[in-house]
């Protein structure tokens, strides 16, 4: 069965720290990857997505991933995280092809600590 | 109107009362898509469409129904509310890669629903 695993419900970093955000997949088929970020009270909003190519995407505010086929990982990044990026983060895949159905990731809270 | 707008933004309503979410969208795109969000549960799909005319079930279809009549509108029904339908509910919409496009998918800003 597909399944989208994201291994942290919360992450707590400084302002100006690193961050990654792990997200693992389970597809046999070529995948579509997106993150996506919803602030409180907010829809989600399309921070990057990987359809083909280059295996390392940028995304909007400074984000960017990178997938990795053979760990079935498409982690997101940012060198320095501000006050601004407390959120959640979801991870999702698509099948290449298939259907329009894409499997969300439960979702990680960032805390940023200032 | 300028990518999906939903309505109402929240709602509170009695158990065994009908309710009916709308969700509108001004890209043209053929997919729509309605969500939950539960805590702790991530989103959900509800119901889906591929195409005007066209709907199929998502992964917790019970107690809801959908229609498809335009392209724009895909609004989805709670007949008869119960408890565990409280929620928020989240509609998207993307261009469907049956027709080519990526599944990229654009979310409206979310109905917030009490059931009591």
């Amino acid at each position: 069965a597909q399944s989208v695993t994201q291994p942290d419900i919360h992450i707590t970093v400084s302002e100006g720290a690193s961050l990654e955000l792990r997200c693992n997949y389970s597809y046999g088929a070529t995948p579509y990857l997106f993150w996506y970020v919803q602030s409180p009270g907010q829809g989600l909003q399309l921070l990057l997505k990987y359809f083909s190519g280059d295996t390392l995407v940028q995304g909007i505010k400074g984000f960017e991933a990178e997938f990795k086929r053979s760990q079935s990982s498409f982690n997101l990044r940012k060198p320095s995280v501000h006050w601004s990026d407390a959120a959640e983060y979801f991870c999702a895949v698509g099948i290449m092809n298939r259907d329009d159905k894409i499997i969300f990731g439960k979702g990680t809270r960032l805390h940023i600590l200032p | 109107i300028a990518g999906i707008t939903q309505a109402p933004t929240s709602q509170i309503l009695a158990a065994g009362r009908r309710m009916t979410l709308r969700c509108t969208q001004d890209m043209r795109h053929n997919a729509m898509y309605w969500y939950r969000q539960d805590l702790g549960l991530g989103l959900r799909l509800i119901h889906y469409s591929n195409t005007a005319g066209t709907t199929g079930k998502g992964e917790v279809p019970d107690g809801y129904s959908v229609s498809r009549a335009n392209t724009d509108d895909f609004p989805l029904t709670l007949a008869s509310a119960v408890p565990s339908q409280t929620s928020v509910y989240f509609c998207a919409s993307s261009y469907s890669v049956l027709a080519g496009g990526y599944n990229e998918q654009f979310f409206g800003p979310g109905t917030r629903l009490t059931v009591l």
